[in-house]
């Protein structure tokens, strides 16, 4: 059964580091194939694809985001830590993890989602 | 990157209606496009990958269709459960993108 849920601070302030994990069970990011992904999504907007890391530690990002963001992962733990640098109001989403499987391009299981709040 | 335009932005329809949405990707990405539902305040759920393929438990209503730029995703009779936002999503490129999403609202 697989099940994946972030975590992370629900607060953060203007030019903060924010610094979300993913933890995930049922499955191993060793497993040849697959991937996980941040995900965000302002209140009532859409959804933004963030970052990905796959089993090999291929590491993919954003263009638009991508100075801003580092996503790593530890394959004992079965984590992925996703850290933003430089937060600003505008970044005020929901976060979201996502498992890809095998090789895939699409989101089978995702976490419930975290609110972050950037404050001025 | 891969932009991906979803039409309409949002629509009304009745219980029964047969709805389309459609998403267009800004270059070709053969079949690589993914559908999801979402409901107030939950994570997104798969629906359809591949451009066609039905995920596991999703009602035989759901079908995908289309290739290279154009897609489209049909309910062939609208259910209550089904009013939600629909988002697409392209995975050719190594970054993925989603759409801007299409709400399906009551008539």
């Amino acid at each position: 059964q697989v099940t994946v849920k972030e975590s992370g601070p629900a607060l953060v302030k203007s030019t903060q580091t924010l610094t979300l994990t993913c933890t995930f069970s049922g499955f191993s990011l060793s497993t040849t194939g697959m991937r996980v992904s941040w995900i965000r999504q302002p209140p009532g907007k859409a959804l933004e694809w963030l970052a990905r890391i796959d089993w090999d530690d291929d590491k993919f990002y954003s263009t638009s985001l991508q100075t801003r963001l580092t996503i790593s992962k530890d394959t004992s733990k079965n984590q992925v830590v996703l850290t933003m640098t430089n937060m600003d109001p505008v970044d005020t989403a929901t976060y979201y993890c996502a498992r890809t499987p095998g090789v895939k391009t699409y989101f089978d299981y995702w976490g419930q989602g975290t609110l972050v709040t950037v404050s001025s | 990157d891969i932009q991906m335009t979803q039409s309409p932005s949002s629509l009304s329809a009745s219980v029964g209606d047969r709805v389309t949405i459609t998403c267009r990707a800004s270059q070709s990405i053969s079949r690589y496009l993914s559908w999801y539902q979402q409901k107030p305040g939950k994570a997104p759920k798969l629906l359809i990958y591949a451009a066609s393929s039905l995920h596991s438990g999703v009602p035989s209503r759901f079908s995908g269709s289309g290739s290279g730029t154009d897609f489209s995703l049909t309910i062939s009779s609208l259910q209550p459960e089904d009013f939600a936002t629909y988002y697409c999503q392209q995975g050719d490129s190594p970054l993925w993108t989603f759409g801007q999403g299409t709400k399906v609202e009551i008539k």
